[in-house]
């Protein structure tokens, strides 16, 4: 496993301004992803990460909406655009490893945003 | 794309009794599913796996089964204690590295 970090663990912001979010892993990973979960649902993957390319988007996500860096194999950053409190939710980040038939994935602590 | 079910939505069990959470998903492609427990205000923690090539996986009072030609899994806790509160969520993979697609959760009350 690995020790992911994730700032800021939560913040309040205004509609229609914008929040990044910095995910840090301790050690190099192959695979990192951003989720969304809203109060008492499910996880939804918003994006998987790929170093030194753009991000892959599932339905329903766009890159406008959430830009996501990842410059290197240890960090990256999803940022929620021209918010709106439907916004308001926990951003999660996670990491795998591609290794074998390794398939496991480990979250981060989470980043619950409340936008008013 | 792939879609997990997932059964019960809650599940009340008294301390000492067994648990039981189902999970179906629709690609036969999928071989990897992972179930997670969140504690309120946590983050998901992978508390064991399975892959497609086995049936079975034990870890002590968890133990998880794996039916491929019905393609669903379950979760099995056995003597639950109150710790084992929490919500559980399954998913399904289908090659490595790729992305995990999530049940909708199970919330579990062991009741003292």
């Amino acid at each position: 496993s690995a020790v992911i970090s994730q700032k800021p663990s939560r913040d309040i912001c205004q509609r229609g301004t914008s929040l990044t979010i910095q995910c840090q892993v301790d050690s190099q990973v192959t695979m990192m992803f951003w989720y969304r979960q809203q109060p008492g649902q499910s996880l939804t993957l918003i994006a998987t990460a790929n170093q030194g390319s753009e991000a892959t988007y599932e339905s329903g996500f766009v890159i406008d909406k959430f830009p996501i860096s990842r410059p290197n194999l240890t960090f990256s950053t999803l940022t929620v655009s021209n918010m709106s409190p439907e916004d308001s939710s926990i951003y999660l980040c996670s990491v795998g490893w591609t290794s074998g038939i390794d398939n496991e994935q480990f979250f981060g602590p989470g980043t619950r945003l409340t936008v008013l | 794309g792939e879609n997990v079910e997932q059964h019960p939505s809650t599940l009340s069990v008294q301390e000492g009794d067994s648990a039981v959470i189902k999970c179906t998903y629709s690609d036969s492609a999928s071989n990897y599913f992972p179930w997670y427990k969140q504690e309120l205000g946590k983050r998901p923690q992978l508390i064991i796996d399975i892959r497609s090539n086995v049936g079975e996986k034990k870890d002590q009072r968890i133990a998880v089964t794996l039916n491929k030609t019905a393609k669903h899994f379950s979760l099995h806790i056995t003597e639950t204690q109150p710790e084992d509160s929490a919500v559980y969520f399954c998913a399904a993979s289908m090659a490595t590295g790729n992305q995990f697609y999530f049940g909708t959760g199970t919330s579990l009350t062991v009741i003292p």
